[in-house]
């Protein structure tokens, strides 16, 4: 079956660097999506990675490793606001959005 | 430019009610996702329209759940009859492309 696996819950502190791991099995990968969502909110789109390598925007950062079926989204200088959970989700070969089940980031002051 | 609406916000229905959720996706986009979300957990694909068709909609529980994209543009997803399961937030999402969903506030349904 196609899974996608992070971790449940990270905690950080405020101004700290955390980095949240998404490791996946799908059938076929066409890219590798990172969406924040809030509490009661609806998810926003971070991040697409499609080739080996990091992306930068802002102070976050995406990775992707096709060969080790493994990415992750690095968050630096953690504010407050950044408290959110994090999804990672890849396009499989259908075209389809496989999603994992979340990562909720604490921040503390 | 607006966002994905989706209405209604909230709704509470009594179990074996139907209900229908309607969604305005982002102009232009072709690609609309229907989505599942229940609490702690990432969201489940119900349904994907490549303008008006149906391309993906293995997911969708047919014997209670139906959609339609009218005229490829504002789409509709309909339960009857509603059960306690059911219970979730449904989420609408448009796509330009492949790569990244632009999602509505979604429709908190509680099945009582």
């Amino acid at each position: 079956g196609q899974s996608l696996e992070q971790p449940s819950e990270v905690t950080a502190v405020e101004g700290a660097i955390v980095q949240i791991n998404c490791t996946y099995q799908t059938s076929g990968f066409y890219g590798l999506s990172w969406y924040q969502q809030h509490d009661g909110g609806a998810p926003t789109f971070l991040s697409y990675n499609a080739l080996d390598g990091l992306e930068e925007t802002g102070r976050f950062s995406s990775f992707l490793s096709r060969s080790d079926s493994y990415g992750y989204l690095l968050l630096q200088e953690l504010q407050m606001k950044d408290s959110a959970s994090y999804f990672c989700a890849v396009m499989d070969s259908n075209y389809q959005l496989i999603w994992g089940a979340g990562t909720k980031l604490i921040i503390k002051p | 430019e607006a966002g994905v609406v989706q209405s209604p916000r909230y709704k509470i229905i009594e179990k074996k009610q139907p209900v229908a959720f309607w969604c305005n996706p982002i102009s232009g986009h072709n690609t609309l996702y229907w989505y599942r979300q229940n609490l702690g957990q990432g969201p489940e694909l119900l349904i994907r329209y490549e303008n008006e068709e149906a391309v993906d909609d293995s997911q969708l529980p047919k014997d209670r759940f139906s959609a339609e994209r009218l005229k490829g543009v504002d789409s509709t997803l309909k339960i009857q009859p509603a059960e306690l399961g059911d219970s979730a937030v449904y989420l609408c999402a448009s796509s330009p492309r492949d790569r990244e969903a632009f999602f509505g506030q979604g429709t908190r349904l509680t099945v009582v």
